[in-house]
């Protein structure tokens, strides 16, 4: 069955540091993936998505992620983060395929930053 | 653009209770999706329909309803509500392609 896992529940970093958040998929095929943001009280924000081609993808607000066939992974970076950046980050895969745009989560990775 | 829009934002149900949450979207979306997000537990999705007319349940489908009369309208049904149902709501709608568009969220809480 396809899987999403985030390993860090929490993370903290100081403002203008890098960051990298983990995630790790459970795919036979070469998967469609996402990242999403939330922040409180809000909904679900795309920062960027990897279908095929280019494994280091560019997304909005200075984030990018990159798609490891050989570690199932599919990271996100940010080499340095603002206190704006403080929300919940998930990563997902597309459901058998992604043909019909359902995804899978995984439970999300809590970020804060200190000032 | 007004895109995916969920009614309503917050609701307060009594044990028992039912209620109806209404998703809409303008985008002339096939697909489109009820989740759940809970503490922890990241999203889950309830049910979804790949059409007008359609819907397919989910991962977690039991205790919810749901009908795709029209093509840009996808409802969300509690019969009976019960406090595990607690939670917050995502409506979401898809071309097709391997990409989803989500609603702000409706919370729900029952007691």
């Amino acid at each position: 069955a396809q899987s999403v896992t985030q390993p860090d529940i929490h993370i903290t970093v100081s403002e203008g540091a890098s960051l990298e958040l983990r995630c790790n998929y459970s795919y036979g095929a070469t998967p469609y993936l996402f990242w999403y943001v939330q922040s409180p009280g809000q909904g679900l924000q795309l920062l960027l998505k990897y279908f095929s081609g280019d494994t280091l993808v560019q997304g909005i607000k200075g984030f990018e992620a990159e798609f490891k066939r050989s570690q199932s992974s599919f990271n996100l970076r940010k080499p340095s983060v603002h206190w704006s950046d403080a929300a919940e980050y998930f990563c997902a895969v597309g459901a058998d395929g992604g043909s019909q745009g359902n995804l899978i989560f995984g439970k999300g990775t809590k970020l804060s930053v200190k000032p | 653009n007004a895109g995916v829009t969920q009614t309503p934002k917050f609701r307060v149900l009594k044990t028992g209770q039912s209620m109806t949450l209404l998703c809409a979207q303008d985008m002339n979306h096939e697909y489109m999706y009820w989740y759940r997000q809970d503490p922890g537990m990241g999203l889950r999705l309830i049910h979804y329909s790949v059409g007008e007319g359609t819907t397919a349940k989910g991962e977690v489908p039991d205790g919810y309803n749901v009908s795709r009369l029209k093509k840009q309208n996808f409802l969300l049904g509690l019969e009976s509500a019960a406090p595990s149902q607690t939670s917050v709501y995502f409506c979401a709608s898809s071309s097709g392609a391997p990409e989803a568009f989500f609603g702000q969220g409706t919370r729900l809480t029952v007691v």
